[in-house]
């Protein structure tokens, strides 16, 4: 069973920063299915990105993904109001991640 | 719309039984995967199990394994999952999702859960 471990588990930030948050699996996991999203307090997850740098519908182009094999990257080039929230990753339609909270600092 | 409508939480003591349903709507169901995720209160997403578009194969968590079982009626474009054997840390939110294989499984329609509570 593949780990998906994310840090750091809580970032603080102010608007208009830059956010990288890391995800790293337990082994190889291939790029096509690994994906992110964010959770807002009360709300569904919602899909960021897919293919681990693909955008999916919707998604502002301030979020990027990156990454292969057991190291994957989603930076935020310039933080919104409303991109404070949690958010997890995912492989293969399966296991999440422990998820990292964005907080205003 | 493209919409996902979870239905069938609620109040269950330990070792009983309950069935969610997901009712799909503005998309055609039976061309996706699709999946049950949960959230406990406070906790990080949980995948719960998946289904094949023709049912032909479907995966679960092991927590879920011989407990919980996922099925779905192209028919009525619905997506069920019986739960049997319940435990005190099944009590979560539930959220069935579709999970498009074009998408690496990445799930882009949540419907907006359905709350399942085990105890005494």
């Amino acid at each position: 069973e593949i780990v998906l471990t994310q840090s750091p588990g809580t970032l603080s930030l102010s608007p208009g920063e830059r956010a990288t948050l890391s995800c790293r699996a337990s082994q190889s996991v291939s790029s096509s299915y690994l994906a992110w999203y964010q959770q807002k307090p009360g709300q569904a997850p919602r899909l960021l990105i897919y293919g681990a740098s693909s955008r999916a519908t919707g998604i502002p182009d301030r979020f990027s993904g990156s990454g292969s094999g057991t190291d994957f990257t989603l930076t935020i080039s310039r933080l919104e109001p409303e991109d404070f929230a949690v958010y997890y990753c995912q492989q293969y339609g399966r296991t999440f991640g422990g998820g990292t909270k964005v907080e205003i600092k | 719309e493209v919409q996902l409508v979870e239905s069938g939480g609620g109040l269950v003591q330990p070792g009983g039984s309950l069935r969610l349903s997901c009712a799909a709507s503005g998309f055609t169901f039976s061309s996706y995967w699709m999946s049950w995720v949960r959230q406990a209160p406070g906790k990080g997403l949980e995948w719960v199990a998946n289904i094949k578009q023709d049912e032909s194969e479907k995966y679960y968590v092991d927590s879920a394994k011989g407990r919980f079982t996922i099925s779905r009626d192209n028919a009525k474009n619905s997506l069920y999952l019986q739960m049997n054997s319940l435990r005190v840390e099944d009590t979560a939110v539930y959220y069935c999702a579709r999970a498009p294989y074009t998408k690496g499984y990445g799930m882009d329609v949540w419907g907006q859960g359905t709350t399942v509570t085990v105890s005494s």
